[in-house]
């Protein structure tokens, strides 16, 4: 069974603070990562999509993967009220287009 | 990226009666996903919609229940048949984007009474 897990929080992070959201997954195989950000009553929105091990920034996003220990993060910088959402964690394996989804994480930036 | 136009985007159904949700993509796509997310909950994968041939369901899900079409490579829609409160949530169709990730319509948000 292909998993992937995330804290389902609420995370409460202080406005202009970094918020980190951390995903975990199962099948060694996975090779697309990806963060979609959900707002009450939205459709997912994809924020970031990493592929490789390291770091990969896009403004104020940081997304982190460490293949080795089947990990990968989403880091916010300075932190806005309107990063409050629902994050979901997405995987998948090369040349196979459905996504295996985590279960979220809600994230609440405090003012 | 692709543009989805989903709709109806809420509707509120009586058990028993059947309600067919379409979607709308601006280019040219090979596959497209129905997704059920329940409240608070994440996201399901009902079924995959190949054009031209039969929709593959997941566990769980049957033809009869979600019928599926896919006349072309541009639409589809999703039957919810027989409803129940049970079927109550929103439902959403989605495509692969560039680079694996997907794009999503805006979703149907269905109530059964």
């Amino acid at each position: 069974q292909k998993e992937v897990e995330q804290n389902s929080g609420p995370l409460s992070v202080p406005e202009g603070a970094i918020a980190s959201l951390n995903c975990t997954y199962s099948d060694r195989g996975s090779q697309s990562f990806f963060w979609y950000r959900q707002y009450s009553g939205k459709s997912p929105e994809l924020i970031m999509s990493i592929y490789s091990n390291g770091d990969k920034e896009d403004g104020r996003f940081t997304a982190q993967l460490n293949k080795a220990s089947q990990y990968v993060s989403l880091l916010i910088r300075d932190s806005q009220p309107s990063d409050s959402a629902t994050y979901l964690c997405a995987v998948n394996m090369l040349g196979n287009y459905q996504l295996i989804w985590g279960a979220g994480t809600k994230l609440i930036i405090k003012p | 990226s692709a543009v989805i136009s989903q709709k109806p985007s809420r509707d509120i159904c009586q058990r028993g009666t059947s309600l067919t949700i379409q979607c709308q993509v601006d280019s040219q796509v090979t596959m497209m996903f129905w997704y059920r997310q329940q409240p608070g909950q994440s996201l399901t994968l009902i079924a995959t919609a190949n054009q031209g041939s039969e929709a593959t369901y997941e566990s769980g899900f049957v033809i009869d229940k979600f019928p599926i079409s896919r006349p072309n490579l541009t639409f589809s829609t999703l039957t919810v048949s027989n409803m129940s409160p049970e079927d109550s949530s929103i439902y959403l169709c989605s495509v692969v984007r560039d680079s694996y990730g997907y794009t999503f319509g805006s979703g149907t948000r269905l109530t059964v009474v």
